[in-house]
């Protein structure tokens, strides 16, 4: 298996621009997870989908950020318009339904909003 | 709800030195625990798991963490570390019945040759 495929690896985008990153989960796995990592704030869990369907976005920092999941291998984050704060690295992540599984990271979309 | 502290942000050992990476946790109900390593410029690993049973487990590179419910702590610990260890450690808990992971604000280990 290739693991949890984004893209792009980098994104350099100024103000104002639409960004859009793009995360392929495992096969077979049930739940998919976006995260946001920043010096200041670590590791924060945006939103999460089960079955291609959102269950938790409390975790979305303001409406200019939304995300989908049209189908079980296809996800995507979206941030329009982009700001420099929003400057991080957006991880997505997946794992299957079994209790007893951790979490296959993605290498990351590092974004840079200038 | 769940959170984690990881009372070091950044920890410098010296090669073949023993090191020990703290995790405390809190949560009202039972807890799953994780550590996940991040290697430079790459995504986070599962490096090893608390899910039940044993109390001691370890990863297949020498690592290991207690799991102490009465300390609410999952310390990490390697006898004699590698420079190939450098990197940044996330502690992680995952609450019974939650599918969401809470992560550690990390620790950096560095390994001086």
């Amino acid at each position: 298996d290739a693991g949890v495929i984004q893209s792009p690896r980098h994104e350099v985008t100024e103000m104002g621009q639409e960004v859009t990153l793009r995360c392929k989960p495992i096969s077979g796995h049930d739940y998919l997870f976006w995260y946001r990592q920043t010096m200041m704030r670590g590791l924060e869990l945006l939103i999460y989908f089960n079955n291609n369907v959102p269950i938790d976005d409390s975790g979305m920092p303001e409406d200019r950020f939304s995300a989908k999941m049209p189908n079980a291998s296809f996800s995507t984050l979206k941030i329009q318009p982009s700001e420099p704060r929003d400057s991080a690295v957006y991880f997505c992540a997946s794992r299957p339904g079994t209790a007893n599984y951790g979490y296959t990271f993605g290498s990351g979309t590092r974004l840079t909003v200038v | 709800a769940q959170s984690v502290t990881q009372l070091d942000s950044q920890v410098p050992v010296f090669e073949e030195a023993p090191v020990e990476l703290r995790c405390n946790y809190s949560s009202s109900v039972s807890v799953y625990l994780f550590w996940y390593v991040q290697y430079p410029n790459q995504g986070l690993q599962l490096l090893l798991k608390y899910l039940s049973g044993s109390t001691l487990v370890e990863s297949i590179n020498g690592f290991e963490a207690e799991f102490n419910k009465s300390q609410t702590s999952f310390h990490l610990r390697k006898p004699s570390v590698h420079i190939s260890d450098t990197a940044e450690y996330f502690c992680a808990v995952r609450g019974a019945g939650s599918y969401q992971l809470t992560f550690g604000k990390g620790t950096k280990l560095s390994v001086i040759p």
